[in-house]
């Protein structure tokens, strides 16, 4: 089975902190992606990342950065974390070999910055 | 551009109860299309998916059919359980380009015993 991890569960830090959130999957995937999700929004694509070092925009980048040094990992930086960044953050993963399109999530990050 | 459009919840049914939750799109060309549910506490699974006109996905009692008429993908189940409350996402992901996910707002079903 794909799994996807995230570094935690639950986190709160404070207005200004820089914030890291981990994701690892074990399946060899070369696309991840990050997610946040509000209610009665969805789930939001905030970046995404085609193969290692490889990383592009989503539709809600600002005040996030990433990172993807190796394959199996790929990280979301807070540069400055603020209020309104306060949602449950989620990774996910895919192989887009043989044209499948399904994404592979994480147990996501439900963040707080108080 | 892309979307997907789910009926509001929250769905509340008895155990037992036929479950429709409706799901419909815009996009240009032949999306495929996905149901993903989220459990309590968890991330989103994979339920189902249909990658052309008039296939029908299936899982765990669920379907939906894929209508390119109608531009639906309805989530139906003929007997739900209590084991099914969470909240479903309808999704499409174009089938050019980097085929990037596109996601309804989700539907939380409530399911009473």
């Amino acid at each position: 089975d794909v799994k996807v991890t995230q570094s935690s569960r639950y986190l709160v830090k404070r207005t200004g902190e820089k914030v890291f959130l981990e994701c690892v999957q074990d399946m060899d995937h070369e696309n991840m992606f990050w997610y946040r999700q509000d209610p009665g929004l969805g789930l939001r694509l905030i970046y995404f990342s085609y193969d290692v070092k490889m990383k592009e925009k989503g539709d809600i980048p600002e005040g996030y950065s990433v990172s993807r040094e190796k394959k199996e990992r790929f990280s979301l930086i807070l540069e400055s974390a603020s209020t309104n960044q306060t949602s449950m953050y989620l990774c996910a993963s895919r192989n887009n070999r043989d044209g499948a399109y399904e994404q592979y999530f994480g147990p996501g990050t439900r963040l707080t910055v108080t | 551009g892309n979307s997907v459009t789910q009926m509001e919840g929250p769905v509340t049914l008895s155990e037992e109860a036929f479950l429709t939750i409706n799901c419909t799109y815009t996009a240009t060309g032949y999306p495929s299309l996905f149901w993903y549910v989220q459990y309590p506490g968890e991330g989103l699974q994979l339920l189902l998916k249909a990658t052309k006109a008039d296939d029908k996905g299936s899982n765990k009692g669920f379907e939906a059919t894929y209508r390119k008429e109608t531009t639906s993908f309805h989530l139906e189940k003929g007997s739900v359980q209590v084991s099914d409350s969470a909240v479903y996402f309808c999704a499409l992901s174009p089938n050019t380009g980097f085929q990037k996910l596109v996601f309804g707002t989700g539907t939380r079903l409530l399911v009473s015993p």
